[in-house]
């Protein structure tokens, strides 16, 4: 089983402010995605990043995808309340098999 | 139109009874997926199924019997509970076995054994 340690665990901050939640491992990941996960719902994806480097842009939210492939960040700028929620990365080995990451509790007060 | 469908949504049953899950997905995805959340929120495969075949069965107890009776339906049949089973169990589905095929989740069940 592939280990993606995601930090911080919880984050709380006020609106407006911005924030950056890590996704690391030892392994290297043929693609990494991005969930969001609300209370009582699924998780729901954000993004896919496949390439060493890639940079994707989703309205506030900029993901990026460590050159080696081994890690990622997820940035978001100007947090809202609409933000809150569980963020969760999955790496895909080369068997195609996703590991999820430990999770980001992300809440953002009015 | 609920894409990724599972029922029910809370199951709360005793120690030792035999429950099952029910799963359907209105995609035409190719490949079904079970997945078990635990408390502190992490989330793991359980089982994965391409075209109603196994290809995947992570190292679950064989207590957990993945059944699919076509590609849109895959259920989890659970038997002699423990304690340890309560969780919330996610079904998913993707269009294919591919690492950029995103997976869509159901609602997910949550199951607590008492």
């Amino acid at each position: 089983t592939q280990l993606l340690e995601q930090s911080p665990q919880f984050l709380s901050i006020q609106e407006g402010e911005n924030l950056t939640v890590y996704c690391n491992s030892s392994s290297v990941f043929s693609s990494l995605q991005w969930y969001r996960q609300e209370p009582g719902e699924g998780p729901v994806l954000l993004v896919t990043v496949v390439t060493g480097g890639e940079v994707k842009k989703l309205k506030r939210l900029t993901f990026q995808f460590g050159d080696a492939r081994k890690d990622s960040s997820l940035h978001i700028t100007a947090a809202q309340p609409g933000d809150t929620g569980l963020y969760l990365c999955a790496g895909a080995d080369t068997g195609n098999q996703f590991y999820f990451g430990t999770g980001t509790s992300l809440t953002v007060i009015p | 139109d609920t894409a990724v469908s599972q029922t029910p949504k809370y199951l709360v049953t005793q120690m030792g009874n035999d429950k099952s899950i029910k799963c359907e997905q209105n995609l035409g995805h190719d490949t079904m997926y079970w997945y078990k959340q635990d408390s502190k929120k992490f989330l793991k495969i359980m089982f994965s199924y391409n075209n109603k075949e196994l290809i995947i069965n992570e190292t679950v107890p064989n207590r957990f019997s993945p059944k699919s009776p076509d590609k849109a339906h895959l259920n989890l049949h659970i038997n002699s509970l423990e304690l340890g089973d309560s969780a919330v169990y996610f079904c998913a589905s993707s269009q294919f076995q591919g690492s950029n095929s995103p997976l869509h989740f159901g609602n997910g069940t949550r199951l607590t054994v008492t």
